[in-house]
């Protein structure tokens, strides 16, 4: 178990770049989820996979975000045309599914600031 | 839909002493989990102690635990003997018992720790 894994820890970039981030869930974790963290907040909620099927989207997801879970392992997190209010720590969190089963394992973040 | 209150943007505590964090929740659900979560400065959040609604008796973990109203829907983390590595932001979360797993998370409490 080597925990939740995120790549990159930090990008820097200009407004109207794409930016990807990853997250490597802990291994064979079915469930899978996405928060995104602002200065001073709570994380809140973007997106949650089981496998590979993402099962809901946040209205904070907007068209120029988009995630994937291609193989029920990795996932994606992609954000088109960046705007400065899109400057935040994203937040992967994985759990194993089952019933009882409450507890997410958070990785270390990344961290976007958009100039 | 739920939400979830910290009104204590940030605590202060004396090296073994005790502090208790706020936390208040609105939701019409009879059975959900309550989540203390810690953050330290750039590394990980890691869950500190959970509550299910059902169970009338408070969570304990170590030096921490927690008072648990569901009448008042008021669920307050107690940390006693205070140390050092105990500095951090503190988030309270709520997550419905028929999910799969969305997290809810208050605005945080950023405990500091003095010598």
């Amino acid at each position: 178990d080597t925990g939740v894994s995120q790549d990159p820890r930090h990008k820097i970039t200009k407004r109207g770049q794409n930016v990807t981030f990853r997250c490597d869930p802990i291994s064979e974790h079915n469930r899978l989820y996405w928060y995104r963290q602002t200065l001073g907040q709570g994380p809140e909620f973007l997106t949650y996979f089981q496998n590979e099927a993402q099962l809901e989207k946040s209205r904070l997801l907007s068209d120029r975000f988009s995630a994937e879970r291609p193989k029920g392992s990795f996932s994606t997190l992609e954000i088109q045309r960046t705007e400065q209010g899109d400057s935040a720590m994203y937040l992967c969190a994985s759990s194993p599914g089952g019933a009882g089963v409450v507890e997410q394992y958070f990785g270390p973040g990344t961290r976007l600031t958009v100039t | 839909a739920q939400t979830v209150t910290q009104s204590q943007p940030e605590m202060s505590v004396q090296e073994a002493e005790t502090v208790t964090l706020s936390c208040t929740y609105d939701t019409s659900e009879s059975d959900y989990y309550l989540f203390w979560y810690k953050q330290p400065p750039s590394r990980q959040m890691i869950l500190v102690i959970r509550q299910e609604a059902y169970k009338q008796q408070n969570a304990t973990e170590n030096r921490f635990s927690v008072n648990f109203q569901k009448a008042a829907k008021s669920f307050s983390l107690k940390i006693s003997d205070s140390q050092l590595g105990d500095a951090a932001m503190y988030f309270c979360a709520y997550r419905s018992r028929d999910s799969w797993g969305k997290l809810q998370f208050g605005a945080g409490t950023q405990v500091v720790v003095t010598p």
